[in-house]
Parts: structure tokens; C-alpha cells; sequence
């Protein structure tokens, strides 16, 4: 069974430019989460999904992030305009029940 | 609030000796999951092991077993004959709620595991 699929892997960017994050969870998994992983931190949630329904995306900075699960497969989460402190690892993650499998992350560089 | 704290940021441990990691949690709820995930250097997040509130028996898998003290609100993960490969950070983790997939983690041990 292939595993939750991110990319890129890293992405270094200039503040103030944009970027784009892409999610290809479990096949079958209805839910699928992005987190933001702050170095030295544990992982916070930013939106969860449930199929291309936004569950809960109380902590997502909506002025700047956005994410979309548009046919209830595929995500991208999108940062416009970036900031210093956005620089972290961009984690997904999806599921079918209460135990939630982790893609190997995308790690942002703001600079 | 419904928190997750984990009060080692650092421990070691010598190859083939048992390790405990500590967590304790915050919340209202009854029925809640409670896990274990390991992070090793590439990042990538694994489950090392779960917990169901309502089960009194605590959870084992292979060297890894948890003391889950449910009044106490502690969740604490024990590392049995440890490996090198055991090196990683440790994440405490917690679903408040069986209909609920809002998971909160704690901050973290980074475990080394010396030979």
C-alpha cells in the first residue's frame, strides 16, 4: 500500500513570494489533514478535511493560507505572500478512522 | 483546553536499557485515543503505538509498551531494550473524542539512544 505522498520535499523562498504545497493521501482515506511542524515544536493542525469538506480550519491564518481538496483526492495548501516565521515542515496527513498516517513532510524556507 | 505536555525535551539512554518517556494530558472527556508517534531524522512521522481510554489494559507492541493512568491523565511510553534505530523525537498525541480527529500533539522528546 503506497503511503501519503507530498512535494516537493523542500522549497526555499523569498518573503513575500508565494508557494504551493501538494498532498496525495492514502487511497480510500476520506480525511486528510495538513499540519505546520515549527522546528523543535510538535506538529499543529492547520485544516482537516473530511473527502473535499473543510471540517475544521480554525487555526489556518486565512489571510494568508489557503488549501483545497477540490475532487476529495488530492490537497494543496498555499501560502500568498510568505513570512519569515511561516518557514516549518508542512505535513500531511490522512485517515480512515482515529489513527492518521503522515506523509515525509515538505520543509519551507523563508528567507 | 484539551493540552498535551511532555515535560522531557532531551533524554538518552545506553543501547539494550529501558527508556520512559513521559506524557500527561488536559481534557474533559472520557472517551479520547491517546498515541505514541516517532520522528526520526527524516522526518517522516510513524505510530508507534495507541491507546483507547476505555481500555484498562495498557497497550504493548514488541519493546514498546505504555503505562496509560487514566485518572492521573498520564500517558507514558516505555522503550525496552533499546535500539539505535530507537533515535528520534517522540510525540505524544491525543484525540479528545471518539467522533473527533482533532489530534494535538505535544512538544517533543528527542530520545538518543547511545551505543
Amino acid at each position: 500500500e503506497a503511503g501519503v505522498a507530498q512535494s516537493p520535499r523542500y522549497k526555499i523562498i523569498e518573503k513575500r513570494q508565494s508557494v504551493a504545497f501538494w498532498c496525495n493521501p492514502i487511497s480510500g482515506h476520506a480525511t486528510l489533514y495538513w499540519y505546520q511542524q515549527i522546528l523543535g515544536q510538535g506538529p499543529k493542525l492547520l485544516i482537516q478535511f473530511q473527502n473535499n469538506g473543510v471540517v475544521d480550519d480554525s487555526q489556518l491564518p486565512k489571510d494568508r493560507f489557503s488549501a483545497e481538496r477540490l475532487k476529495g483526492v488530492d490537497s494543496t495548501l498555499k501560502i500568498q505572500p510568505a513570512k519569515l516565521e511561516d518557514s516549518a515542515v508542512y505535513l500531511c496527513a490522512s485517515s480512515q478512522s482515529d489513527e492518521q498516517y503522515f506523509g515525509p513532510g515538505t520543509r519551507l524556507t523563508v528567507t | 483546553a484539551q493540552t498535551v505536555t511532555q515535560s522531557q525535551p532531551e533524554m538518552s539512554v545506553q543501547e539494550a536499557e529501558t527508556v520512559t518517556l513521559s506524557c500527561t494530558y488536559d481534557t474533559s472527556e472520557n472517551n479520547y485515543y491517546l498515541f505514541w508517534y516517532k520522528q526520526p531524522p527524516s522526518r517522516q512521522m510513524i505510530l508507534v503505538i495507541r491507546q483507547e481510554a476505555y481500555k484498562q489494559q495498557n497497550a504493548t507492541e514488541n519493546r514498546f509498551s505504555v503505562n496509560f493512568q487514566k485518572a492521573a491523565k498520564s500517558f507514558s511510553l516505555k522503550i525496552s531494550d533499546s535500539q539505535l534505530g530507537d533515535t528520534a523525537m517522540y510525540f505524544c498525541a491525543f484525540i479528545p473524542g471518539y467522533n473527533n480527529n482533532d489530534m494535538r500533539f505535544g512538544a517533543g522528546t528527542r530520545l538518543t539512544v547511545k551505543p
